[in-house]
């Protein structure tokens, strides 16, 4: 069974970095076509696709927020992470971590595991 | 940037009854349609994708159609845990790929 897990400071300051890490388990993140992507949902809103990563690095990002968002996967520890920096109250929201299943070596745009997610509230 | 639309707002319904959900892009995007529910407090579940095809392990009460720029999803019997926001979603204007505003389906 695949299981996606957030993880990372649920408050952080204006002006700052949020950075959020999601483990994977239950599943290869090396696994040829697998991706792995961040979405957002502010309180009581929809939901925003941030990006995507391939375990080769590959990065895809939503050019709103391709400004201030990194993402990188370590996987020798098979899981995967989120930056975005110069933060403020627009970027509080419940963030969950997703598999995208991929179609051959490029993402598949779409989300068929999902994390629980993980609140990040930014304030002073 | 595709925009979907996604009507009603709020869709009031009794357990049993057919549920029927729209979702209208606003440029074609041909199959390229999903479909999420999302129950409160947790995280969406993918349920159909390229339209209507169904997701693993979703059962066959859900059906998705369409394609260009009008899908519709259709629940043909509602069960309490059916009772939700879903989300339609499009992946056809890559690298971007947006949401619509969601209906939520609740109990009449």
């Amino acid at each position: 069974q695949v299981q996606l897990q957030e993880s990372g400071p649920g408050l952080v300051k204006p002006s700052e970095t949020l950075s959020l890490t999601c483990n994977v388990s239950g599943d290869n993140i090396n696994k040829y076509g697998r991706h792995w992507g961040w979405i957002r949902q502010p309180p009581g809103k929809g939901l925003e696709w941030i990006g995507t990563i391939y375990h080769t690095g590959k990065t895809y990002y939503n050019p709103t927020l391709k400004s201030r968002v990194s993402m990188s996967v370590d996987t020798s520890k098979n899981q995967f992470s989120l930056r975005l920096n110069s933060v403020t109250a627009a970027d509080t929201a419940v963030y969950y971590c997703a598999r995208d299943p991929g179609e051959l070596s490029l993402p598949a745009h779409y989300m068929d595991v999902w994390g629980k997610g993980t609140t990040v509230t930014v304030s002073s | 940037e595709v925009v979907l639309t996604q009507s009603p707002d709020t869709l009031s319904l009794s357990p049993g009854d057919r549920a029927t959900l729209s979702c209208r892009a606003s440029q074609s995007i041909d199959n390229f349609l999903v479909w999420y529910r999302q129950k409160p407090g947790q995280a969406p579940r993918l349920l159909i994708y390229d339209a209507s095809k169904r997701a693993t392990g979703i059962p066959a009460r859900f059906s998705g159609s369409g394609s260009g720029t009008d899908f519709t999803l259709t629940i043909s019997s509602l069960e309490s845990e059916d009772f939700a926001v879903y989300y339609c979603q499009q992946r056809s204007s890559r690298p971007l790929f947006t949401f619509g505003g969601g209906t939520k389906v609740e109990i009449k």
